[in-house]
C-alpha cells in the first residue's frame, strides 16, 4: 500500500517556463512534507520542506503547496533551468522521536534548454 | 559541518566475501539510517539507529548486518550478499527530538555490485 504517491514518473519543461510536481498522500497522520532531489549516482539532497499546519512555502524559485483536504501536495519551481533536471521525491513523515520518510516513487523532472 | 561521508563510493563483492560500509556525520545526529535504493526506485528503509541502538530493523535479511559503534559512526556489514543486493546503499541522519521535522541528511551513497 503506497502512502506517498508520485503518479508522474516523467515530466518535461522547456526552460523559463515552470514545472509543477504533484503528489498524493492516504495517511492522515503524516504531519510533515519534504521534496527530495537526487541526480543519478548521488544521494538525495534535500529541497524544501512544508508542516501540515502551514498551506504554502517559499524558497526561491521553489514553492511547495499543501492542501489537507485533498492529501494533495505540489512543488513548483519557476523559473525552471536545465540544471534543474533531476529525479524529484516527494516524502512524508509523521510524529515520532526519530522520523521515518515515506518516499514517493520520484518524478524524472526534464528541463529542455 | 553539513555532510554525511559514506565510503567506498562504489564496491564490488562476491558472493562469499565479507565487505562493510562505512558511515559518517559530525553534526551532532543522533539517528542514523541505511537505505537501500535501485534504479528508478524511491529509497526503502533498511535499518535506523537511535542513541546508537538499533530501533528499526525493516525486515532486512541476515547478510546485513548493522553496527553504530559511536553517534558519529555508522557501520553495514555485508556477507554472503546475493546478485539481486547489487544496489545504491544510502547512509542518512537526522535530530533525534521533538524539534525533528523528518530532515534526512544523506550521504553520496555506496554502489555495490554483488558478483
Amino acid at each position: 500500500d503506497q502512502q506517498v504517491k508520485q503518479n508522474s514518473p516523467s515530466l518535461s519543461v522547456q526552460e523559463g517556463r515552470i514545472s509543477i510536481l504533484n503528489c498524493d498522500y492516504t495517511n492522515s497522520m503524516f504531519d510533515y512534507f519534504l521534496w527530495y532531489k537526487k541526480y543519478p549516482a548521488e544521494g538525495p539532497t534535500f529541497l524544501i520542506s512544508i508542516s501540515s499546519i502551514k498551506d504554502k512555502n517559499e524558497d526561491g524559485r521553489f514553492t511547495v503547496f499543501l492542501n489537507k483536504s485533498a492529501k494533495h501536495l505540489s512543488l513548483h519551481i519557476v523559473p525552471s533551468q536545465p540544471g534543474d533536471s533531476a529525479v524529484y521525491f516527494c516524502a512524508a513523515s509523521a510524529p515520532r522521536s526519530a522520523r521515518q520518510l515515506t518516499f514517493g516513487s520520484g518524478t524524472q523532472l526534464t528541463v529542455l534548454p | 559541518d553539513t555532510e554525511v561521508t559514506q565510503t567506498p563510493k562504489h564496491l564490488v563483492m562476491g558472493m562469499t566475501n565479507k565487505k562493510s560500509l562505512k558511515c559518517e556525520q559530525h553534526m551532532g545526529h543522533r539517528a542514523m539510517y541505511w537505505y537501500k535504493q535501485k534504479a528508478k526506485k524511491p529509497p526503502e528503509l533498511m535499518f535506523v539507529y537511535s542513541y546508537e541502538k538499533l530501533s528499526i530493523n525493516e525486515s532486512v535479511p541476515s547478510r546485513f548486518s548493522p553496527e553504530c559503534p559511536n553517534s558519529s559512526l555508522l557501520n553495514l556489514h555485508l556477507h554472503a550478499l546475493q546478485p539481486e543486493d547489487s544496489a545504491l546503499y544510502l547512509c542518512a541522519s537526522s535530530q533525534v527530538s521533538a524539534a525533528n521535522t523528518g530532515e534526512l541528511f544523506f550521504g553520496e551513497g555506496s554502489r555495490l555490485t554483488v558478483l
